[in-house]
């Protein structure tokens, strides 16, 4: 089984400080993880994807992710968060062999105040 | 471009109806897909489809019946809703087989079962 842990329901930074928002994984194999992020009232928007090769992965509007095999992580980063990077944050997670579904993360909400 | 397009937006049901969500998707995508959010349990698969007339279960199907009869469209229907359907549903699509590849989410429907 595949699983993904989000430990903060909440992530809260003042804007213009760097962000991180955690994520772990659990699966059997070597896996594709992803980010994607969803603003009120609206669908899943893809941000960043890991497949393999460097294990720093740039995506969107500013946002990067580091691929820790050993401590299982991909923790999404930023160096200067926005006001308007508030928004709900979900990793996923997938093995990269044979079939498998996606399987997403609770999700963390990110908080920027001005 | 379209996208993926989900109806209805809002949908408020009594308990025992039978309901129809729709999904719509205009990229020729091979793959379709179904989550339910829910607070606490983010995204959760309902059933996929890796083409017209070939779908599969997800981690939470009871309840659910889905079709596809042409590439593009994806309904999903509770045949007899019952309150704790009660969610966001979340249609995706993504391009092919290849489960690298990002999935793409439609704008949601909201459901309430009374």
């Amino acid at each position: 089984a595949q699983s993904v842990a989000q430990p903060e329901d909440q992530v809260n930074v003042a804007e213009g400080n760097p962000l991180t928002v955690k994520c772990t994984y659990s699966v059997s194999g070597n896996p594709y993880l992803f980010w994607y992020v969803q603003y009120p009232n609206r669908g899943l928007q893809f941000l960043l994807k890991y497949i393999t090769g460097d294990n720093l992965v740039k995506g969107s509007y500013g946002f990067e992710a580091e691929f820790n095999k050993s401590q299982t992580s991909f923790h999404l980063k930023k160096p200067s968060a926005l006001v308007s990077d508030s928004a709900l944050y979900f990793c996923a997670v997938r093995r990269n062999s044979g079939y498998s579904t996606l399987t997403f993360g609770k999700g963390t909400m990110l908080l920027v105040s001005p | 471009d379209a996208g993926i397009t989900q109806s209805p937006r809002y949908k408020i049901t009594e308990t025992g109806r039978q309901v129809t969500l729709m999904c719509h998707q205009t990229w020729s995508h091979s793959y379709m897909f179904w989550y339910r959010q829910d607070l606490g349990h983010g995204l959760r698969l309902i059933y996929y489809s890796a083409a017209a007339d070939i779908t599969d279960k997800g981690e939470v199907p009871d309840g659910y019946v889905v079709s596809r009869s042409k590439t593009e469209n994806f309904p999903l229907t509770l045949e007899s809703a019952t309150r704790s359907q009660t969610s966001v549903y979340f249609c995706a699509s993504r391009v092919d087989s290849r489960s690298y590849n990002e999935q793409f989410f439609g704008p949601g429907t909201r459901l309430t079962v009374l």
